[in-house]
């Protein structure tokens, strides 16, 4: 079965970075464009990132452009986004998520890791 | 670009229906077929329940059915069930590969 396993998230100072991973299984990884969306505690969704299934073709959100990076490896069926300049309103659970037709339409979802920025 | 516009919150008694309204503009909405509906149920992962404004992935009850008119897209969960009660999420296609969200609706069943 589809699964989507995300990890490294945590608690990091205002101006820090992270890096989150998302380990894809149980489908043919390479196929499939991805998605970063997030979701701040009590709040709604928010689209952050797409990458293509070969990696090519990246795109953002405003709210995180030259600030983040996604980026893949299909060998390892991984998906990752860097963060970097990270502010508090950044805090959130992010999600990988598997794109199907379009960039809105997302057929699976990971549980989520939760980012906190916070001094 | 701003957040799809959803009432905040929606409720209907089992066996009734519900209608969850999702406005946008010719931008987003309008402009194209590809608006989805995610539930979210406290604590989980949202689940598809429409795509392509009103089609519906396997496994999900037809109960739920999804419709387009103009620039507001529409969710109708009929026949409401205890389990239905949760946050739905509107999504589109806002063209240049961004994607909206709206700002859920929560739903009770009472």
């Amino acid at each position: 079965q589809v699964q989507l396993v995300e990890s490294g998230g945590g608690l990091v100072k205002p101006g820090g970075s992270l890096r989150l991973s998302c380990a894809g299984s149980g489908f043919s990884f390479s196929g499939y464009y991805m998605n970063w969306i997030r979701q701040a505690p009590g709040k709604g969704l928010e689209w952050v990132s797409y990458i293509s299934s070969s990696g090519s073709t990246t795109h953002y959100a405003d709210s995180v452009k030259g600030r983040f990076t996604i980026s893949r490896d299909n060998a390892r069926n991984s998906l990752y986004l860097q963060m970097n300049s990270l502010r508090a309103e950044d805090t959130a659970v992010y999600y990988c998520a598997r794109v199907v037709t379009t960039v809105n339409n997302v057929d699976y979802w990971g549980q989520g890791t939760l980012v906190t920025v916070s001094s | 670009q701003s957040a799809l516009t959803q009432p905040p919150s929606a409720s209907g008694s089992p066996g009734q229906s519900v209608t969850i309204s999702c406005t946008g503009t010719s931008s987003d909405v309008g402009g194209y077929k590809y608006v989805s509906w995610y539930q979210q149920h406290p604590g989980k992962a949202p689940k598809l329940m429409i795509y392509e404004a009103s089609q519906r992935p396997s496994g999900v009850p037809d109960r739920f059915s999804g419709s387009k008119s103009g620039n507001t897209a529409s969710l109708t969960v009929s026949g409401l069930q205890a389990e239905d009660e949760a946050e739905y999420y509107c999504s589109s296609y806002a063209g240049s590969n961004n994607v909206l969200f709206g700002g859920g609706t929560k739903l009770t069943v009472l």
